[in-house]
């Protein structure tokens, strides 16, 4: 079985600052991690994605994220928040070593960046 | 391109009815799959198809179906309605399984009252 964790519900920073937003996952086989960014009223839309190579990945709109596997990790991250950057981000993992055609999803965490 | 299209936005029903949701993915992509968006349950996924057959299945009762046709667009059925279907269906399309990021449609908010 595969799973995903996102620990924070809610992140805020303030517009400028550095954010993070955490993710942790579990799978049998190789991990195909994505991270997806919700707007309001809106379908997910793909931010970055983990398959193999350089642990950390860069992404849509100056976002990145480092892959960790001792601490089976794939954290969001980006040097300066922007308020157009608060919305809804879930993580997603996919098990390479079966039918990978399956992404189980975090819960979710809402990022709100302040002026 | 056109992106992932879903028909209908929105919905309402009656508990006991059924429903059918259409889902057209980008030109080229022969893998849809269906999630359920819950504000209690999150993003929790119902099946996946590929090339017309389906690939994988999520923990959702036989009420939940789908099918995919030649041309890569996927219908989900779900009938005898229950209050607790009322949700976000999403679907997203793929290039092929695994290795690529699916593209999500803006989703089907159905209601059921």
């Amino acid at each position: 079985a595969q799973s995903v964790a996102q620990p924070e519900d809610q992140v805020n920073v303030a517009e400028g600052n550095p954010l993070t937003v955490k993710c942790t996952y579990s799978v049998s086989g190789n991990p195909y991690l994505f991270w997806y960014v919700q707007y309001p009223n809106r379908g997910l839309q793909f931010l970055l994605k983990y398959i193999t190579g350089d642990n950390l990945v860069k992404g849509s709109y100056g976002f990145e994220a480092e892959f960790n596997k001792s601490q089976t990790s794939f954290h969001l991250k980006k040097p300066s928040a922007l308020v157009s950057d608060s919305a809804l981000y879930f993580c997603a993992v996919r098990d390479g070593g079966t039918n990978a055609g399956k992404s189980t999803f975090g819960d979710g965490t809402t990022l709100t960046v302040k002026p | 391109k056109a992106g992932v299209t879903q028909t209908p936005r929105y919905l309402i029903k009656t508990r006991g009815q059924q429903v059918t949701l259409s889902c057209s993915p980008i030109s080229g992509h022969r893998s849809v799959s269906w999630y359920q968006q819950t504000p209690g349950q999150g993003l929790q996924f119902l099946f996946e198809y590929f090339s017309e057959t389906q690939r994988n299945k999520g923990n959702f009762p036989g009420r939940f179906s789908g099918r995919q046709f030649s041309n890569s667009r996927s219908e989900m059925n779900v009938s005898t309605l229950e209050l607790g279907d009322s949700a976000l269906y999403l679907c997203a399309s793929s290039l092929g399984e695994g290795l690529t990021e699916a593209f999500f449609g803006q989703g089907t908010r159905l209601t059921v009252v």
